[in-house]
């Protein structure tokens, strides 16, 4: 298993410009997540999804959109790229059974690293 | 709500001193905790974690916690630390109600002194 898997690990941008981040996990787990990282502020949660089909906001979501089309792809999409989205974003996955997300351990992808000039 | 803070944003050990790294918690439920490590360039990985059964949990490289209710802790210890234990280090929180969102603390980085 490769577990979670993000493309592309760098990627500068200019502003203005939109780009997607890639997550896929070949586990089958239902619930999928974007966090973004921030030096001293630990992980915000940007977006997840419960299931095909089903996506929640969390915590950061304005600047980003997210897709569900199938259980192992869970693309975010960065529209009008903006400084303030200089960051490290992570994908994770949990195996979430129907409501409950389990035990709640998230599997982490290595994360994709976005400049913003 | 649930939220986690994590006590001290750098802590530095010696090698072969003891390890204590401060978690507490807010939830209106029973929590779920757990810490995750993050080495230089890397995603998170799980350490160890709390889901009600024992208090004392082992986790692995040596680590473990032990959930407080009374203190809403789950401080993070090591009896001995090595070299390769320098990394930052997470707290997190979901709980046991079928909630699905995971909330992170701020993390602590871990620096081990030779």
């Amino acid at each position: 298993n490769a577990g979670v898997t993000q493309t592309p690990k760098f990627r500068i941008l200019k502003i203005g410009q939109s780009m997607t981040l890639q997550c896929t996990q070949d586990m089958n787990h239902n619930y999928m997540y974007w966090y973004r990282q921030d030096p001293g502020m630990g992980l915000k949660l940007i977006y997840y999804s419960v299931g095909a089909g089903i996506t929640d906001k969390g915590e950061v979501p304005n600047g980003y959109n997210v897709s569900r089309s199938t259980t192992e792809d869970f693309p975010l999409r960065l529209e009008l790229a903006a400084p303030s989205q200089t960051s490290v974003y992570f994908c994770a996955s949990n195996p979430g059974q129907g409501a409950r997300s389990g035990t709640g351990e998230l599997f982490f992808g290595e994360g994709s690293r976005l400049t913003v000039l | 709500a649930q939220s986690v803070t994590q006590l001290g944003s750098h802590v530095s050990v010696s090698e072969g001193a003891l390890v204590l790294l401060r978690c507490n918690y807010s939830s209106s439920v029973p929590p779920y905790l757990f810490w995750y490590v993050q080495y230089p360039n890397q995603g998170l990985q799980l350490l160890l974690k709390y889901t009600s059964a024992a208090t004392l949990v082992k986790g692995i490289n040596g680590f473990e916690a032990e959930f407080k209710k009374s203190e809403t802790s789950f401080h993070l210890t090591k009896p001995s630390a090595h070299m390769s234990d320098a990394a930052e280090y997470f707290c997190a929180v979901t709980n046991s109600g079928g909630y699905q969102k995971v909330t992170f603390g701020t993390g602590t980085k871990l620096q081990v002194i030779p």
